[in-house]
């Protein structure tokens, strides 16, 4: 059972920030937030991750509540190649050392000329 | 530095067949994982493997399905007598082995293959 709920779609302008949410209302104190991109049916691209605090890095931003029950990845200027299908993963099994992902159904973004 | 590997591609069988897929590691990963996606779902996860070992096969259908990594090769998705509902992209991750606290987290991010495109006639 999926742990995350994300909007199906979304549509951003060229240039603009595109900011996609995600809700996980049931993560455990010690489980990740990733996210991963997937372009057409290739295999997912690693964006980010955390697991209380904001991150960035040189693709994105990701924004966790303090209650950690939602976030937020932000790419700050898309462009027409971020064109995608994101994840928003839960990461399970950190007591059992299992560490798998537990994917969503994604949001399929569209950057628009 | 090569990434993850999976071979074949693309990959058609008859009903009642044998497929096997293949999947070798990052340089230095030594944890695979695979998933399955159906077309238009995010990605399953099926089983979890350290070298020569299963650690996680919670994922993977009872009947059927198999998965190895033995010390010296590929990781190995072998699924017999194939039906049309196994028609499906087949994606393999490694990640390397986890230290402890925070690099422990980071170290355990997974890095996907380009999957295997299961087609069974």
């Amino acid at each position: 059972d999926a742990k995350t709920t994300q909007p199906p779609s979304m549509d951003c302008a060229e240039g603009r920030a595109a900011n996609l949410p995600c809700n996980h209302s049931t993560i455990s104190g010690n489980e990740y937030v990733y996210w991963y991109r997937q372009i057409h049916s290739q295999g997912p691209q690693y964006i980010i991750h955390g697991l209380k605090n904001n991150e960035t890095n040189e693709m994105a931003s990701l924004i966790i509540t303090e209650d950690r029950k939602s976030s937020t990845l932000i790419l700050p200027h898309a462009t027409l190649r971020d064109t995608a299908v994101y994840y928003c993963i839960v990461r399970v099994g950190e007591t059992s050392g299992t560490y798998k992902y537990i994917f969503g159904t994604g949001t399929r973004l569209k950057v628009l000329a | 530095n090569a990434g993850v590997m999976q071979n074949p591609r693309h990959l058609v069988r008859r009903r009642g067949q044998e497929a096997r897929l293949r999947c070798s590691p990052m340089k230095g990963h030594s944890h695979v994982y695979w998933y399955r996606q159906l077309p238009e779902e995010g990605l399953k996860f099926m089983v979890y493997l350290q070298k020569e070992n299963i650690i996680d096969e919670s994922g993977m259908p009872k009947e059927r399905f198999s998965a190895e990594f033995p010390k010296e090769g590929p990781s190995i998705l072998r699924i017999q007598q194939v039906v049309r509902g196994d028609s499906a992209a087949y994606f393999c991750a490694s990640s390397p082995y986890a230290g402890s606290g925070r690099a422990r987290a980071f170290k355990n991010t997974q890095y996907f293959g380009p999957g295997t495109r299961l087609t069974v006639l």
